[in-house]
């Protein structure tokens, strides 16, 4: 149980163009996802925080005009890089928190790797 | 400012033997949670073992330990009988009850098994 999936698990696009990324809890609904950012051989660093039906909630220094976060439903999350440049080449990770689990409780995609060319 | 730290950014361990992965935490928190997970080269996360601030015990799961020291600040993963597998990189990292259970990472810790 609880398993989380993205898609698509790698993209390639040109600059300028817009992407989206899925994140979907599939066995459990998820209350709050979260979005991470991780740059080769770096940590992973929280974007945002998104709960169902409301505004996602970004880090400080995350553009929130570039990286369009929408929960629309309990087991759906997507992420959006608008007009990408390659710079936000890197790898994107969500994870969801179901409603049944206590709030530590936390689920990882397998991850999106995105290439900006 | 709640902060973790990984001082190691990469590790060996001959197979089978032992090895002690360090991280310490910085909070004035009571009530938190630690973390550990590996990373292989695939990129998912995988979940090793969690640690909650006011557990008594050690927690455990197989051959992984976490050494928690809550004076020190110190949530060190143990594993034991190093294999292969065991190859990848590791991350520590803390959540707060009080910030909406958003993780807080290590830099992480590369480790390497040799046959």
């Amino acid at each position: 149980g609880a398993v989380v999936s993205q898609h698509p698990s790698w993209v390639i696009c040109k600059s300028g163009t817009s992407v989206k990324i899925e994140c979907r809890s599939l066995d459990f609904q998820a209350t709050t996802m979260f979005w991470y950012r991780q740059f080769p051989k770096q940590s992973l660093m929280l974007m945002a925080t998104s709960n169902e039906g409301s505004k996602a909630t970004y880090e400080q220094g995350v553009e929130k005009d570039k990286f369009l976060i929408n929960h629309a439903s309990l087991t759906l999350s997507t992420l959006t890089v608008t007009s990408a440049h390659p710079e936000d080449s890197s790898f994107y990770i969500c994870s969801a928190s179901d409603r049944g689990g206590g709030v530590y409780e936390q689920y990882f995609g397998p991850g999106t790797r995105l290439t900006v060319t | 400012a709640q902060k973790i730290t990984q001082t190691q950014p990469g590790m060996f361990v001959q197979e089978k033997e032992a090895v002690t992965l360090d991280c310490t935490y910085d909070t004035s928190d009571q009530s938190y949670g630690l973390f550990w997970y590996k990373q292989p080269s695939s990129g998912e996360m995988i979940f090793l073992i969690y640690q909650g601030s006011y557990d008594e015990q050690n927690a455990t799961e197989g051959r992984y330990s976490l050494n928690f020291q809550k004076a020190r600040k110190s949530a060190n993963l143990v594993i034991s009988a190093s294999q292969l597998g065991d190859s990848a990189m590791y991350f520590c990292a803390m959540v707060f009850r009080d910030q909406g259970g958003k993780l807080i990472f290590g830099q992480g810790t590369e480790l390497s098994v040799k046959p």
